[in-house]
């Protein structure tokens, strides 16, 4: 079946430092990748999507690109602050399927 | 902005009791779902509702769940007999369609404690 691999946290980095989190895939045919953030104590945000290869998400500084060729959808920033911490999903929806296949969720945290 | 809720935030039950799980999804929204994250673990998939049927469960959705949509507003996940290991976070969803490339909206969840 479907699953998604994603880096064990947690991830701490100092403000403005580069962030990367790799997320790696199986899955059959075209599925499409999303990223969630969840801030302490709130719900699953999406925070990016692609729905094809080579597309890239991206949104709020953050950018993740479709790469069919390596199953990988890994999460960067270039600058993180303060307010990025959170825990930062990685998910897939295969073709014809209406269920979400979440990674385990990489908690992030950004010190001054 | 329109939002999924939950409630409520957190319910603690004692084994064997049967728990109602509400969540009001986004009013234009036509496809629901129940997902669970029990701690320390992944976030999966219980069910998928769409015009009053379940278009997709996983086996976890076994016969001590059921969803109902009762009227226009709200979509209920109930468990009729807890067990310990329901202890979980309970997320409702909902999407304005059923495709895969879709965006589904998460509620701030439910964290369910069974005694």
């Amino acid at each position: 079946g479907d699953s998604v691999t994603q880096m064990e946290g947690p991830v701490t980095l100092s403000e403005e430092a580069f962030l990367t989190i790799n997320c790696t895939y199986t899955a059959t045919g075209y599925p499409s990748l999303f990223w969630y953030v969840q801030y302490p104590g709130e719900g699953l945000q999406l925070l990016l999507k692609a729905t094809k290869a080579d597309d890239k998400g991206s949104n709020k500084g953050f950018e993740a690109t479709y790469r069919k060729e390596t199953t990988s959808f890994h999460l960067e920033k270039g600058s993180v602050q303060v307010s990025d911490s959170a825990v930062y999903f990685c998910a897939l929806s295969g073709a014809g399927s209406y269920q979400l296949t979440f990674g385990k969720g990489t908690k992030l945290s950004v010190i001054p | 902005e329109p939002e999924v809720t939950q409630t409520p935030s957190h319910q603690v039950t004692q084994m064997g009791q049967e728990v109602i799980l509400r969540c009001v999804p986004i009013s234009n929204h036509l496809y629901f779902y129940w997902y669970r994250q029990i701690l320390g673990q992944k976030v999966e998939f219980l069910v998928s509702f769409y015009n009053n049927e379940i278009s997709e469960k996983s086996e976890i959705f076994d016969d001590q769940f059921s969803v109902e949509r009762p009227d226009g507003s709200n979509f209920t996940l109930k468990i009729r007999s807890t067990k310990l290991e329901d202890s979980a976070m309970y997320f409702c969803a909902s999407s304005t369609v059923g495709s895969w490339t879709d965006t589904q909206y998460f509620g701030p969840g439910t964290r369910l404690t069974v005694l």
